[in-house]
């Protein structure tokens, strides 16, 4: 099993809709997750912080489920500047110490 | 403020070339870190400086050395280039390692290929 696992995707929506990603990870001590997006042949930026208690941040919410191990992305009344790859991040912290990214899952929204 | 910049942007080589690729941020950080990206492979680390005066292997160190020169630059640098170095090179920058807070930011890449 890999380490931080996504649906690749492609996901297609039409503007305005609701879409949500999963990542799953296999460490349960890992400590730190976040969301990253990649436009095509640019670097990852920052999208979010997942926290315990989960956060929203305007029309993206991010979900930690610990139990089961898995980060959650929804984006809701998507744009056309959503379109991009997003990058599942998990931080494992102290002495072995390991900060794994996953492979990204890809969105386009059409108009 | 430009945040994590990097140079060159491209660069092509020939096997056995050396090259050192550039980076400074000026968000004050105390760690960066030296990132490549292929193709189905997602992004591995390469060498990473939790701080000024230290540098540690990440997955996949072989092949290249890093040098943090001060706060705000860390290089990296292929002694002997190979074809299995061709990539996309990122470097990126955080408050600090020991929970990476805040997140990291990264430059805008170098695409290098050998030859």
């Amino acid at each position: 099993r890999k380490e931080v696992e996504q649906d690749p995707g492609p996901f297609n929506v039409p503007e305005g809709a609701t879409v949500a990603f999963n990542c799953t990870y296999s460490n349960s001590a890992s400590q730190s997750f976040f969301w990253y997006r990649q436009d095509c042949r640019k670097e990852p930026k920052l999208l979010m912080s997942v926290y315990s208690s989960g956060n929203e941040d305007g029309r993206f919410t991010a979900q930690l489920n610990r139990a089961s191990q898995y980060i959650s992305l929804l984006i809701r009344d998507s744009k056309l500047s959503d379109s991009a790859t997003y990058l599942c991040v998990v931080f494992n912290a102290g002495n072995n110490r390991k900060l794994i990214w996953g492979l990204g899952t890809s969105l386009a929204v059409n108009p | 403020n430009a945040g994590v910049t990097q140079t060159p942007k491209f660069q092509v080589l020939k096997t056995g070339q050396s090259m050192t690729l550039q980076c400074a941020q000026d968000m004050n950080h105390n760690s960066m870190y030296w990132y490549r990206q292929d193709p189905g492979m997602g992004l591995r680390l390469i060498y990473y400086s939790a701080s000024e005066g230290t540098t540690d292997k990440g997955e996949v160190p072989n092949g290249y050395n890093v040098s943090r020169l001060n706060k705000r630059e860390f290089s990296l640098r292929l002694e002997s280039a190979a074809p299995s170095q061709t990539s996309v090179y990122f470097c990126a920058s955080s408050e600090a390692d020991t929970t990476l807070a805040g997140g990291q930011f990264f430059g805008p890449g170098t695409r290098l290929t050998v030859l």
